[in-house]
């Protein structure tokens, strides 16, 4: 499975945007990049996920780059809710049987009052 | 709420002695999943099944690990022996597509 590369931990101001970068070098071109967060004592929730148009939801955006090597989730007004870990997954489209998610040890967004 | 539940949420248990969890997916949902998240790291994936067949399993689930979905509804994953390197969040996630994994609250064990 395809590795992504993300920074240790970020710091954002609350109600500012947020790009949270992931580097993804060795991506395949059935590969698709996925977003989860993991809020405080809680297990990760689904954020987005794209191939290689950028995305939007009610969550986020993301941004691919047009080489697919790397990806931005956009944060548009970060909140205090938004302090997380954010990990960025690849997971091959081709795994018809099943889709294991390989999680690294994610970004750490702080948001500052 | 019609979340992933995970029963127990915390567990305290002897080195040696035997334990089960339980997890109940979304109901509509025939893909489950079992992750162990040690405290810093992202979780681990450890076995995926389908309705109840169970396709695959990491190498992370030793002999003293199994899983079992009976029926294809809940899950239940037991540890036998248990050493206290088993310490750690045990989660559990479903979801019918195959690119959105909903995620249960967990259940930490914790091994003395």
């Amino acid at each position: 499975d395809a590795k992504t590369t993300q920074p240790n931990s970020m710091e954002s101001n609350e109600e500012e945007p947020v790009h949270l970068p992931c580097n993804h070098s060795t991506i395949s071109g059935t590969d698709y990049i996925h977003w989860y967060r993991q809020l405080p004592s809680q297990g990760p929730e689904y954020v987005i996920h794209g191939l290689t148009s950028n995305v939007n939801n009610r969550m986020a955006s993301l941004a691919i780059a047009e080489d697919r090597k790397s990806s931005t989730l956009i944060l548009h007004r970060a909140t205090l809710r938004d302090a997380a870990v954010y990990y960025c997954i690849l997971s091959d489209s081709l795994k018809t049987s099943y889709d294991k998610v390989i999680f690294g040890p994610g970004t750490s967004l702080s948001v500052i009052p | 709420d019609t979340g992933v539940s995970q029963d127990p949420r915390h567990k305290i248990t002897k080195r040696g002695q035997n334990v089960t969890f339980r997890c109940d997916p979304i109901s509509e949902h025939n893909r489950l999943y079992w992750y162990r998240q040690t405290l810093g790291q992202g979780p681990e994936f450890l076995t995926y099944f389908q309705n109840e067949a169970q396709l695959e399993k990491s190498r992370l689930l030793s002999d003293r690990f199994s899983a079992e979905r009976p029926k294809g509804s809940f899950s239940t994953l037991e540890i036998q022996r248990t050493e206290q390197g088993d310490s750690a969040m045990y989660l559990c996630a479903s979801g019918s597509l195959s690119y959105e994994q909903y995620f249960g609250p967990g259940t930490r064990l914790t091994v003395t």
